[in-house]
């Protein structure tokens, strides 16, 4: 079984410009996460989607970020304009809607804004 | 606010021996709680899950418990290895049992 792909996985920007990061969830994966991982800190939740519908946002710096799946497949998340702080790993993890409640995460992408 | 919280301190065992590590939650039990390990460069990996109304959990060499009282999980490693080295993420689920707040996770090495 394929897991969770990403990319780029690797990204180096200079702040105010603009970045997108794609991910493809394993297939028949309902539920799709996107997170942001600071260095040395846990993953936090970015967004949640069901399908092509958003469960959760409540921590999306809209001003700045905003994600998509408009398939409910395949999703991409954009930050612009990206500022120093953004600097991070972002995490895709996708999982069923059945009893099982794990998480798969991809490799994530690393951003680096100067 | 939910929080979760870990020893952000590396713990620093000799193989061979028990690594224990915590995670602390606050105000109300979670319906389950996850425990994930993290590789450098790398996404996290689900390790175990225990449920509020279990108080142990085994899986091979790892054991998880979850005490309600002391709003507390443990995380066991028996007859640690080196290739045991990681970060442990501990994670607990929202009302609906279908989010997860990560704690900062600790790092365990395991010297040979």
């Amino acid at each position: 079984e394929a897991g969770v792909a990403q990319s780029p996985r690797y990204k180096i920007i200079e702040k105010r410009q603009s970045v997108a990061f794609w991910c493809n969830p394993i297939s028949g994966h309902a539920t799709l996460y996107w997170y942001q991982q600071i260095l040395g800190q846990g993953p936090k939740l970015l967004i949640q989607f069901q399908n092509n519908g958003v469960v959760d946002d409540s921590q999306l710096p809209k001003d700045r970020f905003s994600a998509e799946r408009l398939k409910g497949v395949d999703s991409t998340l954009k930050i612009q304009p990206a500022k120093l702080e953004d600097s991070a790993v972002y995490l895709c993890a996708s999982s069923s809607t059945g009893g099982d409640k794990t998480q798969y995460f991809g490799p994530g992408t690393r951003l680096l804004v100067l | 606010s939910q929080k979760i919280e870990q020893n952000s301190e590396a713990l620093n065992i000799q193989e061979g021996k028990t690594a224990t590590l915590t995670c602390n939650y606050t105000n109300y039990s979670p319906a389950y709680l996850q425990w994930y390990r993290q590789d450098p460069g790398r996404g996290p990996v689900f390790l175990l899950l225990i449920r509020e109304n279990e108080k142990e959990k085994r899986k091979e060499r790892l054991k998880v418990t979850f005490d309600t009282t002391l709003k507390q999980s443990l995380f066991h490693i028996t007859a640690s290895q080196p290739a045991d080295s990681a970060t442990y993420l501990c994670a607990r689920a929202n009302n609906a049992g279908n989010m997860l707040t990560f704690g900062g996770g600790t790092r365990l090495m395991v010297k040979p």
